[in-house]
C-alpha cells in the first residue's frame, strides 16, 4: 500500500522560506507525477505543482517565482520549497501521487496533510 | 488559464435521494476532468477520472459524465457517509497545470 507521509515546520516566520518534504512508502518514486497541492483552512484547493522523477517539474504561474521542487531518488523523497511566504500562504499542504497516464492526471495518493501556519 | 466552476455551492438533500452536482470548464477540457470527495479533517479521495471511470474501491452509485466544457457528477441514492464536499480537477496541456473546482458541499437536510 502506497503511503505518503508530509514533514517539516509547521510555523514559519514571514519573508521566510516554507521548506516541506514528502517520504513515500511502499512504492517507487520513479513512477508517476509527485504534486504538491495545500488548502487554506475553509478554503479549496490550489495546486501548487508537480514533479517527475527525472527533475522535470512544472509550478503554478501564480507561485511560479518563489516554488522550487526537488526529487531525491535514493531516499524515496520529494520536496517543495516556498521562499519569502506571507500570511497568505498558511493552509494545510499535501503531498500528492498523480497518474499521467490518465488523460485528467487524477490523483490517487495523497498525503495526511501538514498545516503551516505562517506568524510572526 | 481555464477556470472550473462548481455548482451549486451547496446542495441540501436527505439520505437515499439523489445528488447531481454539475462542474463547468471555461472552455474544452475534452474528458481529463476528475471528480474527489473530501470529508472534514481529512485528505480529498479519488472517485472519478477521465470524467466517467470510477476509481478503485468506488461505490457504483457513484457516476461521471460529459465531456467539454459541462461535467456531472451523479450520487444515485445518498448514504450517510457521503455528505462532503465535492471537488472537480482538470489538467491542462499548456501550460501544464492542474486546476480545481471550488467545491459543492453536499449537507444533510
Amino acid at each position: 500500500q502506497v503511503q505518503l507521509q508530509e514533514s517539516g515546520p509547521g510555523l514559519v516566520k514571514p519573508s521566510e522560506t516554507l521548506s516541506l518534504t514528502c517520504t513515500v512508502s511502499g512504492g517507487s518514486i520513479t513512477t508517476y507525477s509527485w504534486s504538491w497541492i495545500r488548502q487554506p483552512p475553509g478554503m479549496g484547493l490550489e495546486w501548487i505543482g508537480s514533479i517527475f522523477y527525472s527533475g522535470n517539474a512544472n509550478y503554478n504561474p501564480s507561485l511560479k517565482s518563489r516554488v522550487t521542487m526537488a526529487v531525491d531518488t535514493s531516499k524515496n523523497q520529494f520536496s517543495l520549497n516556498l521562499t519569502s511566504v506571507t500570511a497568505a500562504d498558511t493552509a494545510m499542504y499535501y503531498c500528492t501521487r498523480g497518474r499521467v497516464e490518465y488523460g485528467s492526471s487524477p490523483i490517487d495518493y495523497w498525503g495526511q496533510g501538514t498545516l503551516v501556519t505562517v506568524s510572526s | 488559464e481555464i477556470v472550473l466552476t462548481q455548482s451549486p455551492a451547496t446542495l441540501s438533500l436527505s439520505p437515499g435521494e439523489r445528488a447531481t452536482l454539475s462542474c463547468r470548464a471555461s472552455q474544452s477540457v475534452s474528458s481529463y476532468l476528475a471528480w474527489y470527495q473530501q470529508k472534514p479533517g481529512q485528505a480529498p479521495r479519488l472517485l472519478i477520472y477521465d470524467a466517467s471511470r470510477r476509481a478503485t474501491g468506488i461505490p457504483a452509485r457513484f457516476s461521471g459524465s460529459g465531456s467539454g466544457t459541462d461535467f456531472t457528477l451523479t450520487i444515485t441514492s445518498l448514504e450517510s457517509e457521503d455528505f462532503a464536499v465535492y471537488y472537480c480537477q482538470q489538467r491542462s496541456n499548456w501550460p501544464p497545470r492542474l486546476t480545481f473546482g471550488g467545491g459543492t458541499n453536499v449537507e444533510i437536510k
